[in-house]
């Protein structure tokens, strides 16, 4: 089964700029969730999606936003760059079956930002 | 409010058994014990997850306490390929799937 993929794996931009990032899950999960990773803060949780559905959200300006569309795949989009958007942004799929405890995320290999 | 603490750096001597340690004293009856691993500039790459019992797999074995409030992450043989930041994470299976990073431990695996 192939794993999570995501696209672009680097990117550069510059301040003020938008950017939209890809993700498609493993087939058959249902669940998305993003994650922003800087050398100062760590991992972070953005939000997650599920069924189309935003089902939880991290702590993040208004500028993050996040889609999911009935195929799973999901997109996140940052709007008026600031240079502490650089980062590493990860995507996790999980089945999330309602029962038991088989909702182990799985990671993408992550897209690089960099903005100037 | 960090969940587990884990000791910042360790090192591991190739083929030899790494054991990770991580606290994790507040744990909740209906909290699982998750272990990822995440090689440099690398997606986190699941390892093993627990509730009370032991646990192993083909990467690594799980030992929790009869308490639950402490576990260690084995990997039996090191390898270089093995130096990576380990994060040990509790969560409640199902529902949201959040996980909460900390700053996890820098295993270097040397020859």
């Amino acid at each position: 089964k192939a794993g999570v993929t995501q696209t672009p794996r680097y990117l550069i931009k510059t301040r003020g700029q938008q950017v939209t990032l890809s993700c498609s899950p493993i087939s058959g999960h249902r669940s998305v969730s993003w994650y922003q990773q800087t050398p100062g803060q760590g991992l972070q949780f953005l939000f997650e999606y599920f069924s189309e559905t935003q089902r939880n959200k991290g702590n993040f300006p208004g500028r993050f936003s996040g889609r999911q569309f009935s195929n799973s795949r999901s997109e996140m989009n940052v709007s008026t760059l600031e240079l502490g958007d650089s980062a590493l942004y990860l995507c996790a799929s999980s089945p999330n079956r309602l029962a038991g405890n088989t909702d182990t995320q799985y990671f993408g290999p992550g897209t690089r930002l960099t903005v100037l | 409010d960090a969940k587990t603490t884990q000791p910042p750096s360790m090192d591991c001597a190739e083929g030899r058994a790494a054991n990770l340690p991580c606290n994790h004293s507040t744990i909740s009856g209906n909290e699982y014990v998750y272990w990822y691993r995440q090689i440099h500039s690398q997606g986190p790459q699941y390892i093993i997850h627990g509730l009370k019992n032991n646990e192993t797999n083909e990467m690594a074995s799980l030992i929790i306490t009869e308490d639950r409030k402490s576990s260690t992450l084995i990997l039996p043989h090191a390898t270089l390929r093995d130096t990576a930041v380990y994060y040990c994470i509790v969560r409640v299976a199902g529902g949201y799937s959040t996980l909460t990073f900390g700053k996890g431990t820098m295993l270097l695996v040397s020859p």
